[in-house]
């Protein structure tokens, strides 16, 4: 079965730190760019970054530019998102998400976790 | 940045109405857009993707279309279980952006 399962989440204090990860199953995790989603309460979709199949290219959001770190590990099947600095506004569920695309062709964000829930509060 | 703008922001409705989502794009995306299915308390779940191809496995009651920068996410007959909120997103460049959503209400 493929599947993505995420974990790190928690209460953390403003300008703290936190790592979430996502464990990958079911499926060739090294040959997809992997992306991290998130959703502040009762708000919309936000996307946060991606990152190529090997690590090599990285993108973000101009809001967690210079605080959040994409990284994976292809021979564990894990995707991480390191997150310092947190702001009150980085409440949200982060969900890590499977990027399916090529160079002529996007088939969208088609395999996502259950999410996690990072909650930034004094 | 790319805007993805969705309209209306919600809509009500009965089951066996069919149901118009609107996407408009600040340019031009070609075909790089997918729409996505959120129910409370769950993850987004790909309908559409290359604007117009239907997800394996997502019945054929939604239908996506447009190319450029308009674009439209169709339920020909609602039923009880399309009941949630519908977004479309861009991939034609970084960053990846969402439209604000469209809640599709009981009526």
């Amino acid at each position: 079965e493929v599947q993505l399962v995420e974990s790190g989440g928690g209460l953390v204090q403003p300008g703290g730190s936190l790592r979430l990860s996502c464990a990958a199953s079911g499926f060739m995790f090294s040959t997809y760019w992997m992306s991290f989603v998130r959703q502040a309460p009762g708000k919309g979709l936000e996307w946060v970054a991606n990152i190529r199949e090997d690590g090599g290219e990285k993108y973000y959001v101009d809001s967690v530019k210079g605080r959040f770190t994409i990284s994976r590990d292809n021979t564990k099947n894990s995707l991480f998102l390191q997150m310092e600095g947190l702001r009150a506004e980085d409440t949200a569920v982060y969900y890590c998400a499977r990027f399916s695309s090529t160079s002529s062709y996007h088939y969208g964000l088609d395999v996502w976790g259950q999410g996690t829930t990072v909650t930034v509060s004094s | 940045d790319i805007q993805m703008t969705q309209s209306p922001s919600s809509v009500s409705a009965s089951v066996g109405d069919r149901v118009t989502i609107a996407c408009r794009a600040s340019q031009g995306i070609s075909s790089w857009l997918a729409w996505y299915q959120q129910k409370p308390g769950k993850a987004p779940k790909v309908l559409i993707y290359g604007a117009s191809s239907l997800q394996r496995g997502v019945p054929s009651r939604f239908s996506g279309s447009g190319s450029g920068t308009d674009f439209t996410l169709t339920i020909s007959s609602l039923q009880p279980e399309d009941f949630a909120t519908y977004y479309c997103q861009q991939a034609n460049s970084f960053p990846l952006t969402f439209g604000g959503g469209t809640k599709v209400e009981i009526k």
